[in-house]
């Protein structure tokens, strides 16, 4: 009920495609759902989040498509870049608990 | 920018010793969390703070975990008594009052249990 199911584990992806990241949720009291990177020996960087009451939120290459009756989300990167090389963890926190229940994360790696 | 800073950046501790690992969150934060990620796993939720109270754990934070606010900026996670499993990167992150549930992660502490 609390877990945060994330596909695939790794990605390779060539420059200038589309990377995208799936994730599915059981627990419906989650109303938040963002999407972390994270680079080697660094923490998890907050990079776009969602709430339910929308299907969809972009920001620059970055979008996050949210299907509320599937409890499913997903995480597009468009144009991806050698630079976007990194873990890609999403997360869901709601109801009474303020923390973040993490997915276990993409590996994306993106070819020159 | 601000952002959360934690300290140290790796400690290495024989087992059964005691460690503090610190953390300064944002400074306008209010909530703060304590997070672990085992290596080459997901983070795992620790144990978040409120009003210098305790408000949320999970099963992992057991009694060998502390966490504490000794002052106006720094907040602590404290194991007693260390054990080989407890080798992982702590992460600390902070949220502010109005959005709680957005929250900011400081680059961790590599904890090697020897």
């Amino acid at each position: 009920q609390q877990q945060v199911k994330q596909s695939p584990q790794s990605l390779i992806v060539q420059k200038g495609g589309i990377s995208i990241i799936n994730c599915a949720y059981e627990n419906t009291a989650f109303d938040y759902f963002p999407w972390y990177q994270q680079f080697p020996g660094k923490g998890p960087a907050l990079l776009i989040a969602i709430r339910p009451d929308v299907s969809e939120k972009k920001e620059g290459r970055f979008t996050i498509s949210f299907n509320k009756s599937a409890k499913q989300f997903s995480l597009h990167i468009m144009d991806s870049q050698p630079g976007d090389s990194a873990t890609y963890f999403c997360a869901a926190s709601g109801g009474s608990q303020g923390n973040l229940i993490f997915g276990k994360g993409t590996k994306l790696s993106v070819k020159p | 920018e601000p952002e959360v800073t934690q300290t140290p950046s790796h400690q290495v501790t024989q087992m059964g010793q005691e460690v503090i690992l610190r953390c300064v969150p944002i400074s306008n934060h209010l909530y703060f969390y304590w997070y672990r990620q085992i290596l080459g796993q997901k983070v795992e939720f620790l144990v978040s703070f409120y009003n210098n109270e305790i408000s949320e754990k999970s099963e992992i934070f057991d009694d060998q975990f502390s966490v504490e606010r000794p002052d106006g900026s720094n907040f602590t996670l404290k194991i007693r008594s260390t054990k080989l499993e407890d080798s992982a990167m702590y992460f600390c992150a902070s949220s502010d009052l109005t959005r709680q549930e957005t929250q900011y992660f400081g680059p961790g502490t590599r904890l090697l249990v020897l």
